[in-house]
């Protein structure tokens, strides 16, 4: 079975500065997903990133990156520029390559606060 | 990418009473997903629902329980039943929508029982 793996329960980031967010997976497909998720207190959760694992390119949103390691099995999620409004709780999750009824597989989430 | 409706949004129930959530996609989806979000944890999944066929239900959920109901391709119920205080949780639906690779939530729902 897949697993994902957030050892970091928080982490604090000074305002405009950069922060990394540590994610590791198991599984023994070769095609897949993986995920960044955010959820602020309003408990709406937002997609932040994906990655697709057959390309070799780490994904970009604006101020958001990853770093994917297939070989090691790590996907972490790189910050810049914390804004305020990036304190939230963030969700790594894996979801296989597939149907419409792969699951996603979620890890168990790490709080990121922002210091003004 | 989809867009969901789900209602209520939150709610205080009465132990031994039952609550049943709505989630309505605003385009057709084979599968919908229900979660559990039990306070400051992860969520994990209750079951995923298909149209015009039982509901699939993860290990530790059952459908006495949680009955699903799934009467078209953008619509979904998950019922909460006999609650107990244990039942205390956000439950959130979700899609996966090929055309964007990205699963979509509702909004959620913050159950309270007392």
């Amino acid at each position: 079975a897949q697993t994902v793996t957030q050892s970091q329960p928080e982490m604090s980031v000074q305002e405009a500065e950069t922060v990394t967010l540590s994610c590791t997976y198991d599984t023994s497909e070769s095609d897949y997903y993986l995920f960044w998720y955010k959820q602020p207190p309003s408990r709406q959760m937002i997609l932040v990133i994906r990655q697709e694992a057959y390309k070799q390119q780490n994904a970009t949103e604006n101020r958001f990156s990853v770093n994917f390691q297939k070989a090691a099995k790590s996907f972490s999620l790189k910050i810049s520029d914390s804004q305020l409004g990036d304190a939230a709780m963030y969700f790594c999750a894996y979801r296989r390559s597939g149907g419409a009824n792969s699951k996603l597989t979620f890890g168990k989430g790490i709080t990121l606060s922002v210091r003004p | 990418s989809a867009v969901i409706s789900q209602k209520p949004s939150r709610d205080i129930c009465q132990r031994g009473t039952s609550l049943t959530i709505q989630c309505q996609v605003d385009s057709q989806v084979t599968m919908m997903f229900w979660y559990r979000q039990q306070p400051g944890q992860s969520l994990t999944l209750i079951a995923t629902a298909n149209q015009g066929s039982e509901a699939t239900y993860e290990s530790g959920f059952v459908i006495d329980k949680f009955p699903i109901s799934r009467p078209n391709l953008t619509f979904s119920t998950l019922t909460v039943s006999n609650m107990s205080p244990e039942d205390s949780s956000i439950y959130l639906c979700s899609v996966w929508t090929s055309s964007n690779y990205g699963y979509t939530f509702g909004s959620g729902t913050r159950l309270t029982v007392v």
